[in-house]
């Protein structure tokens, strides 16, 4: 089985602090996704990763950015955090084909 | 762009009822659709897929769906629903026009299913 780990369960940051979320996965997948999820709004795309070292915008990138340095871990960081990023975040990946395979998020909170 | 719309925002069934969660999508090109479910304080787990095929797509805990090109749906469907089915389900698609990349998800339906 796959498995996608998220660092963190529940975090509370602060109004301007620079958050990581980190996320890693065991089964050598080359895509690599950030979600984020908001109740009626689904999940947003915010950054992926399709190999070592790129990455591309999603739907809502802005406030973000991210950094693939392994094959097997995906970050994300919000270089200066907002109340409206408060939100649960979900890292998911998935090899050449389908299907997305997902971590069990991080609710964060910011202050 | 891609997009899906689930309309309900809430399904209530009584176990042992079928239980039918919709879909619809909009792509260019041929889609590829999905299905997943969430529990509470989870992430999202796979249920489903249509690629290609035959349209009637089978899949976990007794989940099917029907891919309907005309009408551009995918909805979900179980003959006989459990109380513990009951949970998020999210419809997705992905299509040509980003080289089936991006998956966009709807905003989810909430499933409950009464005892």
């Amino acid at each position: 089985d796959v498995k996608v780990t998220q660092s963190s369960r529940y975090l509370v940051k602060r109004t301007g602090e620079k958050v990581f979320l980190e996320c890693v996965q065991d089964m050598d997948h080359e895509n690599m996704f950030w979600y984020r999820q908001d109740p009626g709004l689904g999940l947003r795309l915010i950054y992926f990763s399709y190999d070592v070292k790129m990455k591309e915008k999603g739907d809502i990138p802005e406030g973000y950015s991210v950094s693939r340095e392994k094959k097997e871990r995906f970050s994300l960081i919000l270089e200066s955090a907002s109340t409206n990023q408060t939100s649960m975040y979900l890292c998911a990946t998935r090899d050449r084909g389908f299907p997305q395979h997902f971590g069990d998020g991080t609710r964060l909170s910011i202050l | 762009a891609q997009s899906v719309a689930q309309p309900e925002d809430q399904v209530k069934v009584a176990e042992g009822n079928p239980l039918t969660v919709k879909c619809t999508y909009s792509v260019s090109g041929n889609p590829y659709l999905f299905w997943y479910v969430q529990y509470p304080n989870r992430g999202l787990q796979f249920l489903l897929k249509y690629i290609t095929g035959d349209n009637l797509v089978k899949g976990s805990y007794g989940f099917e769906a029907e891919f309907n090109k005309s009408q551009t749906s995918f909805h979900l469907k179980k003959p006989s629903a459990l109380v513990s089915d009951s949970a998020l389900y999210f419809c997705a698609v992905s299509g040509p026009q980003a080289g089936y990349q991006k998956v966009t998800f709807g905003t989810g339906t909430k499933l409950q299913v009464i005892p």
